[in-house]
């Protein structure tokens, strides 16, 4: 049981390059999401999947683009990278339909640098 | 709009000491849930507890304790007896529950306290 995983762990692009953030879980959730972490800020939500086959912006969705390929799997886009994207992205999963009551379990994270 | 305020930047104690990480929260909803996460050095988020609007008992869990105050709008945990695997940063969240919003587990983070525990 791996919980969440997230490939790659380290990526570091050029500005204007693309690439796709993987994540895939193995609980049977519901729900995922998408968030980024940067110095001094906590973690804020990009994009969310409430349920297979719907996905919704958060709080920075600005330059992303996500997929939800099936119950497992969700990925985050990124289709021409800039330097402020450079951060830390971490996936995450629950149970889902419960609302507030949701609880959020994490991937590893995957470290972003874009020159 | 929701809010969590984790001001304490880093704090540095010497292992055995007791330690309080702060956490207050700013909501409209009468129904809410407040969360904390640790994470290590290795970078994962580890959740350790999740306590709702209508709980305000304090919680124990071996060497952590969380204080819930309502009134006060504070989520407060304790370290007793801290070791240095207590080196990390800790968030504290705080999720909504809004009648006919979008039912998502959409959770506000704080900034994050880094504790740092010295041998």
């Amino acid at each position: 049981n791996a919980g969440v995983t997230q490939t790659p762990k380290f990526q570091v692009l050029k500005t204007g390059q693309s690439m796709t953030l993987q994540c895939a879980q193995d609980m049977n959730h519901n729900s995922m999401y998408w968030y980024r972490q940067d110095p001094g800020m906590g973690l804020r939500l990009i994009y969310y999947s409430a349920s297979e086959g719907t996905t919704d912006k958060g709080e920075v969705p600005n330059g992303y683009n996500v997929s939800r390929l099936n119950k497992r799997e969700f990925s985050l886009r990124l289709e021409s990278a800039a330097p402020s994207q450079t951060s830390v992205y971490f996936c995450a999963s629950s149970e889902g339909g419960a609302g507030a009551r949701d609880t959020q379990y994490f991937g590893p994270g995957t470290r972003l640098t874009v020159l | 709009a929701q809010k969590v305020t984790q001001a304490q930047t880093e704090i540095s104690v010497v292992e055995k000491e007791d330690v309080t990480l702060d956490c207050v929260y700013e909501t409209r909803d009468t129904t809410y849930y407040l969360f904390w996460y640790k994470q290590p050095p290795s970078g994962e988020l580890v959740f350790l507890i999740r306590r709702n609007s209508f709980d305000e008992q304090n919680e124990i869990s071996g060497r952590y304790s969380w204080n819930f105050q309502k009134s006060t709008s504070s989520f407060n945990f304790t370290i007793t007896a801290s070791q240095v695997v207590d080196s990390a940063v800790y968030f504290c969240a705080l999720s909504e529950w809004s009648a006919g919003g979008t039912s998502y587990g959409k959770l506000t983070f704080g900034q994050g306290t880094i504790l740092t525990v010295h041998p």
